[in-house]
């Protein structure tokens, strides 16, 4: 069974602070991506990693795919208001497009 | 304009009830998705599809069945709902090249 844990499920940051979430699992994924929800909305993508190993850079986010295709952690810099919100990661081991969430680590910022 | 849509937004019904949750995407993906959002349990995945008349069963099948009617539409159908049923389902249409998949703005069920 495909399972996605992630880390940590709750955060308060202040604006300006950084901000990590972690993804893990015991099985690979071929990929995984992440998300993240606002109150009252789907969640959107933010990012998709395919390469053991990749690092993806975009402004104020950097994602990391673990060597072992594992774990992943999504890193945002200086912290806004406006990144406030859920993020998810999720993948597909199954070959089948079906896909597993993780629980999702919430994150408040205080301005 | 927005590429997945759902309806109705928000829905109240009674139990032992009939209940359709439709689902419309213009990205013209082959894949589309139900879920369902509970606190503390992120997504999980009821039902699936890979293209018009194809339905798949996802982690938490039970207590629903699916229609794909066209590449357009993904429906999601309670028989018979139970007050376990109240959630948020969110549908997601998914490119199957990349995997990424882009949601609709979610239905809020409440069943009594």
């Amino acid at each position: 069974t495909q399972r996605l844990e992630q880390s940590p499920r709750f955060l308060s940051i202040q604006e300006g602070q950084d901000f990590t979430a972690r993804c893990s699992s015991s099985t690979t994924f071929p990929q995984l991506y992440w998300y993240r929800q606002v109150p009252r909305e789907g969640p959107v993508i933010l990012v998709t990693l395919v390469k053991s190993g990749e690092v993806k850079e975009q402004r104020r986010m950097t994602a990391k795919f673990g060597e072992a295709r594992k774990n992943s952690s999504l890193f945002i810099a200086r912290a806004q208001p406006g990144d406030a919100g859920i993020y998810f990661c999720t993948g597909d081991n199954t070959g089948n497009y079906k896909y597993v969430f993780g629980a999702g680590t919430r994150l408040k910022v205080i301005a | 304009e927005a590429a997945v849509t759902q309806s109705p937004r928000n829905k109240v019904a009674v139990t032992g009830g009939k209940v359709t949750l439709s689902c419309n995407q213009t990205n013209n993906h082959n894949n589309m998705y139900w879920y369902r959002q509970d606190t503390g349990h992120g997504l999980r995945l009821i039902h699936y599809s890979y293209g018009a008349g194809s339905t798949e069963k996802g982690d938490i099948p039970d207590g629903y069945k699916a229609s794909r009617p066209s590449q357009e539409n993904f429906s999601l159908i309670l028989e018979l709902a139970t007050p376990s049923q109240t959630s948020v389902y969110f549908c997601a249409s998914g490119d199957a090249g990349t995997g990424e998949q882009y949601f609709g703005p979610g239905t809020r069920l409440t069943v009594l």
